[in-house]
């Protein structure tokens, strides 16, 4: 059973700072490995998503990079704004089911 | 139009109570879930409907009923629940159950269970 672990729990930091927000995961078999955002009591918003033969993408001030043989996945944000706080998940998707599995996320505050 | 929308948004019941969250896109998406998050944990899958048929049900307790009336709604029927089912329920669609196919999601139905 795939096992999503994301580190840290939880970060605040002022704004401007650079971050890396990490994921690892138990089973390196994935079609692809998602990151969503998450604003407290909402929805889930897809911020990238990496396919198995891909090692990065980038989406204005993200980037995704994803090392699939060690089971690890880094979100990169650049420069970071108070908009950017939210909960951060990753989800890879495991070869046969073609459902992500969620880790519980890094909580983001980023204050003025 | 790349949005996915739940009614209601808030939903308060009682245990002995019948009700339905409700959800719809209009994407041509062929596939749709219903996951379940209770606070600060990652969202469950609860049921996957391809091309409106049910393909996964993740051993969900028979009280929560799932049904797909087109390719663009999906309904949850809930009867009988349990102060534990109280939850924000998710509901998303991807282009097809696949590989490399983005979920999208809507915002919730935020469910109280009294």
């Amino acid at each position: 059973k795939q096992e999503v672990t994301q580190i840290p729990a939880a970060l605040s930091v002022p704004e401007g700072e650079n971050l890396v927000l990490n994921c690892s995961f138990t089973d390196s078999a994935i079609y692809n490995l998602q990151w969503f955002r998450q604003d407290p009591g909402k929805g889930l918003t897809s911020l990238l998503l990496i396919q198995s033969s891909q090692r990065e993408q980038t989406s204005g001030r993200l980037n995704a990079s994803l090392d699939k043989s060690s089971g690890r996945s880094t979100l990169y944000i650049a420069a970071s704004q108070p908009g950017d706080s939210a909960t951060y998940l990753c989800a890879p998707e495991t070869g046969g089911s073609y459902i992500p599995t969620f880790g519980r996320g890094t909580s983001l505050i980023v204050h003025p | 139009d790349t949005e996915v929308t739940q009614t209601p948004k808030h939903l308060v019941m009682g245990m002995t109570n019948k009700k339905s969250l409700k959800c719809e896109q209009h994407m041509g998406h062929r596939a749709m879930y219903w996951y379940k998050q209770k606070a600060k944990k990652p969202p469950e899958l609860m049921f996957v409907y391809s091309y409106e048929k049910l393909s996964i049900n993740e051993s969900v307790p028979s009280r929560f009923s799932p049904e797909c009336p087109n390719s663009s709604l999906l309904n949850l029927h809930l009867h009988a629940l349990q102060p534990e089912d109280s939850a924000l329920y998710l509901c998303a669609s991807s282009q097809a159950w696949a590989a490399q196919e983005t979920q999208y999601f809507g915002p919730g139905t935020r469910l109280l269970v009294l």
